[in-house]
């Protein structure tokens, strides 16, 4: 079966560092995604990593551990429009599985 | 690249009509294609996966009398709600794999709210 667990609501402060976790349990693991939603629009991709580490992307970086079954977002330099929904997915057998995302609050 | 346009973005039916929702890729030809509905505040919750040219698989507990799916081309995949009820009221979208999953994600519609009344 597939389970992700990740926070539901976090607040942060313009210009701060967020870290957003996620811990999965996954048969046929092949990955993990991120992906941000604003309310009432697409998902839109954000990064994907199958292997141990760290991936950097500009103001955001995902991590991962396998063998902890554990993953997070970094998202640096915050801006207002980062306020949104940010979604912990798996990809077990080529489909997409998404965790409860987290709700991210960026106050001034 | 990689565009899947998604129509209506909102509708309004009464109950007991059906509602059809089309997912076009524009850009690429869209094998698969994956129907996911979203309550508010809540995350998206696969339906189903449709493949050009056979039948669909959904997943448990979703009813493939209700939510008829077809794919009958590349480029064109349906959602018809059939019969529509008040908790058929939800947010629809659909999302296709794109040639580089890994690198690129998948790409997806811009949804549809449907709002049945």
């Amino acid at each position: 079966g597939q389970n992700i667990d990740q926070p539901t609501e976090m607040t942060a402060t313009e210009g701060a560092i967020v870290q957003i976790n996620c811990t999965y349990q996954t048969s046929g693991f092949n990955g993990l995604f991120w992906y941000q939603q604003h309310a009432g629009e697409a998902p839109t991709f954000l990064s994907y990593n199958v292997l141990d580490g760290l991936e950097e992307k500009g103001r955001f970086s995902s991590f991962l551990s396998r063998s902890k079954g554990y993953s997070y977002l970094l998202l640096k330099e915050l801006q207002m429009k980062d306020s949104a929904s940010y979604l912990c997915v798996s990809y077990p057998g080529g489909k997409l599985i998404f965790g409860q995302g987290t709700e991210l609050s960026v106050k001034p | 690249g990689a565009v899947v346009s998604q129509h209506p973005s909102r509708v309004i039916c009464k109950s007991g009509t059906s509602v059809k929702i089309e997912c076009r890729s524009l850009d690429f030809q869209a094998t698969t294609m994956f129907w996911y509905r979203q309550f508010p505040k809540k995350s998206l919750m696969l339906m189903a996966t449709s493949n050009e040219g056979s039948k669909a698989t959904y997943e448990q507990g979703v009813e493939k009398d209700k939510f008829l799916i077809n794919h009958a081309s590349l480029t064109l995949s349906t959602l018809t709600v059939t019969s529509a009820h008040p908790e058929d009221s939800s947010f629809y979208i659909c999302s296709a794999p794109v040639r580089r999953p890994n690198k690129d994600g998948y790409t997806f519609g811009s949804g549809t709210r449907l709002t049945v009344v």
